[in-house]
């Protein structure tokens, strides 16, 4: 069964504190992105990337970067964790089938 | 600017009716649209798709509509289920060459709420 997988579920960080979020994907896919979900905004992507070590910046990309060294894995990084980044985090994979998400990580910045 | 639009932010329905999500787009570019479903706590999974050369796809207990001339599509569910309580998202892009979805555009998302 396809497969993305977050690394954690929830975590709870202290203000600007430097947080990894990762991301590993098993259907050898090329596209990977990360986004953010908050109530009343929906989906917003923070970034993407098409290859290794290739990234884009999405709509939000303030306060965060991202990491692809392998073509599994896709990490976002925030530098120095604010009270405004506490939310739901979703990773997601694609190709020409279509788009795989995890289960989110549910961040919460103190 | 929000290019694609759900302006109904929650909707409450009877078990056994019809459920019907609405999505406004204002990209004519746009060419390939989905709905998504989430539940609290788990990432969004794919409910059911259309393409802008169809007007109509169905799925079971699903399906979506496409209005191209007033870039409008719209999602039905019947009969609703308790089951089908969720988030559901509008999603719009356009297919690349070689037919691979680009970035997905959100809307912000409808709650529905089946009430039994």
């Amino acid at each position: 069964d396809v497969k993305v997988t977050q690394s954690s579920r929830y975590l709870v960080k202290r203000t600007g504190e430097k947080v990894f979020l990762e991301c590993v994907q098993d259907m050898d896919h090329e596209n990977m992105f990360w986004y953010r979900q908050d109530p009343g905004l929906g989906l917003r992507l923070i970034y993407f990337s098409y290859d290794v070590k290739m990234k884009e910046k999405g709509d939000i990309p303030e306060g965060y970067s991202v990491s692809r060294e392998k073509k599994e894995r896709f990490s976002l990084i925030l530098e120095s964790a604010s009270t405004n980044q506490t939310s739901m985090y979703l990773c997601a994979s694609s190709d020409t089938s279509g788009y795989t998400f995890g289960s989110g990580t549910r961040l919460t910045v103190v | 600017d929000q290019q694609v639009k759900q302006n109904s932010p929650s909707l409450s329905v009877q078990e056994g009716r019809i459920s019907i999500l609405n999505c406004d787009y204002t990209n004519s570019m746009f060419d390939y649209f989905l709905w998504y479903k989430k539940y609290p706590a788990e990432g969004p999974t794919f409910l059911i798709s259309i393409s802008s050369i169809k007007d109509k796809n169905e799925d079971g207990r699903f399906t979506v509509f496409l209005n191209k001339s007033a870039k409008h599509l719209s999602l039905h569910i019947v009969p609703s289920q308790p089951g089908d309580s969720a988030v559901y998202f509008c999603a719009a892009s356009r297919l690349n060459y070689g037919g691979s979805q680009g970035n997905l555009i959100f809307g912000k998302g409808t709650k529905l709420s089946v009430k039994p």
